[in-house]
C-alpha cells in the first residue's frame, strides 16, 4: 500500500484479556517501528525491528509486550493480560532503513481501550 | 540523554494570524537530527520537515518556515497567514547517535486551533 497500514483502528477489550495490532509497513521498508501514545503526550518508543529481527526492544514496558514480524515485513504487537494503563494509541511506523536520521513514517495508529 | 520541550501546550489563532511553535532540545551528541510532525484528528502522524544538525540556514516551504538555531538548541515553526485546515497537534522530535536506529524522541506537542 501507499502508506503504513494498522488494524485494528479501534480495539476494545476487557482487563486480563489478549491483543493483537497489526501493522503493515510501507512497502520496501526494512526498518519497522511502534510507539504508544498516551492522551496528551508524544509517541513514545516501544520497539524497532531491522528486517524480521527486533534489534532494540527497550521501550517496551515489561514482559506482557511482545512484538514479531517473522516475514520482514508485517508486524505483530501482542499485548497479554491487558490491564487498564494500557489503554492508548498504538502507533507503527516505517522507513527506509534503519540507520540514524533516517525518516519515519507513520500509520494512523490502532486505539486500545481496556475496561 | 535526550530530551525535546515544546513549552507552549496551546494556541488559538484566528484565520490569517502567523503562528510560531516553539521547539527546545537536548543531546550530547554533536551530529542529530530534528523533525516536526503534524497530527490532524485522524491520528496519523504527517512528516513534515527534518533537518541535519550541520544545516542551520532556516528553511521555507509554502506558508511553512523553521528557524533552526543551535546556539539555543530551538528549532521553532513558524506557520504563515494560518488556515482552519491547519488545525493539528504538532510534534518536534529528535534523533541523535543514541542507540543504533532513527529512534525519535518526541516532544509533548502543541495543540494548535486556528478559528475562522
Amino acid at each position: 500500500g501507499a502508506g503504513v497500514s494498522q488494524t485494528p483502528s479501534n480495539k476494545v477489550t476487557e482487563k486480563g484479556k489478549y491483543v493483537e495490532l497489526r501493522c503493515d509497513p510501507i512497502s520496501g521498508h526494512t526498518a519497522l517501528y511502534w510507539y504508544r501514545q498516551s492522551l496528551g503526550q508524544g509517541p513514545e518508543f516501544l520497539i524497532y525491528f531491522q528486517g524480521t529481527g527486533a534489534a532494540d526492544d527497550s521501550g517496551l514496558p515489561n514482559d506482557r509486550f511482545f512484538a514479531v514480524r517473522p516475514e520482514g515485513s508485517v508486524s505483530t504487537l501482542k499485548i497479554q493480560r491487558t490491564e487498564r494503563g494500557d489503554s492508548a494509541v498504538y502507533l507503527c511506523a516505517s522507513s527506509p532503513s534503519g540507520g540514524y536520521g533516517n525518516t519515519i513514517y507513520f500509520g494512523e495508529g490502532s486505539w486500545l481501550t481496556v475496561v | 540523554a535526550q530530551k525535546v520541550t515544546q513549552a507552549q501546550t496551546e494556541i488559538s489563532v484566528v484565520e490569517k494570524e502567523d503562528v510560531t511553535l516553539d521547539c527546545v532540545y537536548e543531546t550530547r551528541d554533536t551530529t542529530y537530527y530534528l523533525f516536526w510532525y503534524k497530527q490532524p484528528p485522524s491520528g496519523e502522524l504527517v512528516f513534515l520537515i527534518r533537518r541535519n544538525s550541520f544545516d542551520e540556514q532556516n528553511e521555507i516551504s509554502g506558508r511553512y518556515s523553521w528557524n533552526f538555531q543551535k546556539s539555543t538548541s530551538s528549532f521553532n515553526f513558524t506557520i504563515t497567514a494560518s488556515q482552519v485546515v491547519d488545525s493539528a497537534v504538532y510534534f518536534c522530535a529528535l534523533s541523535d547517535t543514541t542507540g543504533a536506529n532513527s529512534k525519535l524522541t518526541f516532544g509533548k506537542g502543541i495543540t494548535l486551533s486556528v478559528r475562522p
